[in-house]
């Protein structure tokens, strides 16, 4: 069975702060996706790595795909409000269609 | 270009009926995904439709059915509902066919609470 693990769960920082999300499995993934999902609507697509070791930014937020293609990191530079919110990894195996998600970390970034 | 959009927004239903909710997807994407997110769970794939097909399930019981349409709108049939299928029911679509690349774009999702 393929799992993601996502660390930390929950993470409550100041405005302007760095953080980062790691997401980690023990299989290999074809492709990975970040979203970001806000209370009552659906997951919201931030970035697709595809290759090992593909780094990818996108304004303050950098993604990086590991070179195994079993992890992936999420760090946000000087953290603001808006911000905030649940941040998924979802990770592709190929030919099945199906996307396995990791159980999200929840950032409450603070002004 | 409008995004995925799922109807309707939330359905209050008692246990033992049944459930059905829809699903339209981007312009273009054939593929539709269904996924519940129940809380404390994360997000559990359902159904995958292609082409009119249904081409990959997860483990849910066969009381979850679905549909896909020649418009390749969707539809997701809960029967014989139970209280913990009280969840969001996320829709995505994509236009990739599995090929390890799927970027899926979800809709804002179906409230399902079943008393």
């Amino acid at each position: 069975t393929q799992l993601l693990e996502q660390s930390p769960q929950f993470l409550s920082i100041q405005e302007g702060e760095n953080l980062t999300v790691y997401c980690n499995s023990s299989s290999v993934f074809s492709s990975l996706q970040w979203y970001r999902q806000e209370p009552g609507e659906g997951p919201v697509l931030l970035v697709t790595v595809v290759t090992g070791g593909e780094v990818k930014k996108l304004k303050r937020l950098t993604f990086q795909f590991g070179d195994a293609r079993k992890d992936s990191s999420l760090h946000i530079t000087a953290a603001q409000p808006g911000d905030t919110g649940l941040y998924l990894c979802a990770g592709d195996s190929g030919n099945t269609g199906k996307l396995i998600f990791g159980q999200g970390t929840t950032l409450q970034v603070k002004p | 270009e409008a995004g995925v959009t799922q109807s309707p927004t939330h359905l209050i239903k008692t246990r033992g009926q049944q459930a059905t909710l829809r699903c339209s997807p981007i312009s273009g994407h054939t593929s539709v995904y269904w996924y519940q997110q129940a809380l404390g769970l994360g997000l559990q794939f359902l159904l995958w439709y292609d082409e009119g097909e249904e081409r990959n399930r997860g483990n849910f019981p066969p009381r979850f059915s679905g549909r896909q349409f020649p418009n390749y709108s969707s539809e997701l049939n809960v029967n014989a509902l139970e209280l913990e299928d009280s969840a969001l029911y996320l829709c995505a679509s994509s236009s990739s066919q599995g090929e390890g690349n799927t970027e899926a774009f979800f809709g804002q999702g179906t409230r399902l609470t079943v008393v």
